[in-house]
């Protein structure tokens, strides 16, 4: 069945680069998206890529996907404590299936 | 108006109560999901209408019972639940099951005692 695996915890410094990455199965995905919670919150979508394309960049956002690999990638640039959430990589195929999250921390 | 939202925000009941939880978005979206989502986990899918018509159900307990009464609104009627049911519950909603982008209410954090 489709799965969608990410790594659990990053921690980074205020003004780094944050790389979260993500691996998915189902090959038939159309939509790769990277949604964000905030503590007590719904989810928000950040961004989207199309299954045909390698990059997308959206000002300090830039996704990466390797279709290859199933591999996709999540990268905020200049990193601010206001990104500190857990962030969802998710697929959509025949329905959406999201990762456990990665929770960001931001030390300032 | 990019809103879907959600109330109660907080829900308490006893196992012998019956609730109801409700979603409302008025972006003209005919696609509203629900959603249940424990602590540290991932949202997972419950039901989804189209149209207004149920077209998914994640094999969810009849305890949890979806209504979709017109294509603004969305409720989620609760009858003898479990404490393993409590949970934040969130709704959703997108323009047509295709559509690239789902919005997410802030959910209904359910306690069951």
């Amino acid at each position: 069945g489709e799965d969608v695996e990410q790594s659990l915890f990053l921690s980074v410094r205020e003004g780094d680069s944050s790389v979260i990455n993500c691996t998915y199965t189902d090959s038939s995905s159309t939509y790769l998206y990277w949604y964000k919670q905030e503590p007590g919150a719904g989810l928000r979508l950040l961004t989207y890529i199309f299954s045909n394309m390698d990059m997308k960049q959206d000002q300090r956002l830039t996704v990466l996907l390797n279709k290859k690999d199933k591999h996709l990638s999540l990268r905020i640039a200049d990193t601010q404590t206001g990104d500190s959430a857990i962030y969802f990589c998710a697929e959509k195929g025949f329905k959406t299936i999201f990762g456990a999250g990665t929770r960001l921390f931001v030390k300032a | 108006d990019t809103e879907v939202t959600q109330t109660p925000k907080h829900l308490v009941m006893g196992m012998t109560n019956k609730k109801s939880l409700k979603c409302e978005q008025h972006m003209g979206h005919r696609a509203m999901y629900w959603y249940k989502q424990k602590a540290k986990k991932p949202p997972e899918l419950m039901f989804v209408y189209s149209y207004e018509k149920l077209s998914i159900n994640e094999s969810v307990p009849s305890r949890f019972s979806p209504e979709c009464p017109n294509s603004s609104l969305l409720n989620l009627h609760l009858h003898a639940l479990q404490p393993e049911d409590s949970a934040l519950y969130l709704c959703a909603s997108s323009q047509g099951r295709e559509d690239t982008e789902a919005f997410f209410g802030q959910g209904t954090r359910l306690t069951v005692v």
